[in-house]
């Protein structure tokens, strides 16, 4: 089955710096890779999406590219604040025959410090 | 739009009962609904899938006689943890998936956390 592996686990960046998160996925038949920011005793929230036939999408300080070749796709966040502090969580959609289902990376724990 | 709540929000009971746990989608009509477990310091484990009015579809490895869902309406799906045991202690999130919207979006509840003694 589908296997998402998320890069680095922490990671420590000074407020106005940028941050860079890497996923891979195994499954080529994945087309939809949503990124989510999960705050101590919450559900994830949604920040940002990507679907298979766009190479890179961006909102504001948040950007995502993806690579189908490779099968790869980073987030990245520019002009960090602490308040970007959490954790991020890259997840690929498998589709089979009545939907489908997101499986998600490991996480990484963002800290901003100001 | 788009928002999903749980309840509760927190539960503690004693090892050997049963917990049932709410997942609504208060603003939209939820065809899907997931439920995942997530233990400390990991990422979440999808548990099932469950479509309105059919029987919830398990993954692998969770046990669906301990696991209860039942997603009877379009805005509500209920996860009840038969003869809890202290291993079930995790957060319950649930997600809908939103009827009249792009079907992969999925909108993920507060969680839930259960605490067994």
């Amino acid at each position: 089955g589908e296997n998402v592996e998320q890069h680095p686990s922490t990671l420590s960046v000074q407020e106005g710096d940028s941050a860079v998160i890497k996923c891979t996925y195994s499954d080529s038949a994945s087309n939809y890779f949503p990124w989510y920011k999960q705050e101590l005793g919450k559900g994830p929230q949604l920040i940002i999406d990507i679907r298979s036939n766009v190479g890179e999408k961006k909102d504001q300080r948040i950007a995502v590219t993806l690579n189908k070749t490779a099968k790869h796709f980073s987030l990245h966040i520019t002009e960090t604040q602490p308040e970007d502090s959490a954790v991020y969580f890259c997840a690929a959609k498998v589709i089979y025959n009545q939907g489908g289902k997101l499986i998600f990376g490991q996480g990484t724990e963002l800290s901003v410090k100001p | 739009g788009a928002v999903v709540s749980q309840h509760p929000s927190r539960v503690i009971c004693k090892s050997g009962t049963s917990v049932k746990i709410e997942c609504r989608s208060l603003d939209f009509q939820a065809t899907t609904m997931f439920w995942y477990r997530q233990f400390p310091k990991q990422s979440l484990m999808l548990m099932a899938t469950s479509n309105e009015g059919s029987k919830a579809t398990y993954e692998q490895g969770v046990e669906k006689d301990k696991f209860l869902i039942n997603h009877a309406s379009l805005t509500l799906s209920t996860l009840t943890v038969t003869s809890a045991h202290p291993e079930d202690s995790s957060f319950y999130i649930c997600s809908a998936r939103d009827r009249d919207r792009d079907a992969h979006e999925q909108f993920f509840g507060p969680g839930t956390r259960l605490t067994v003694l």
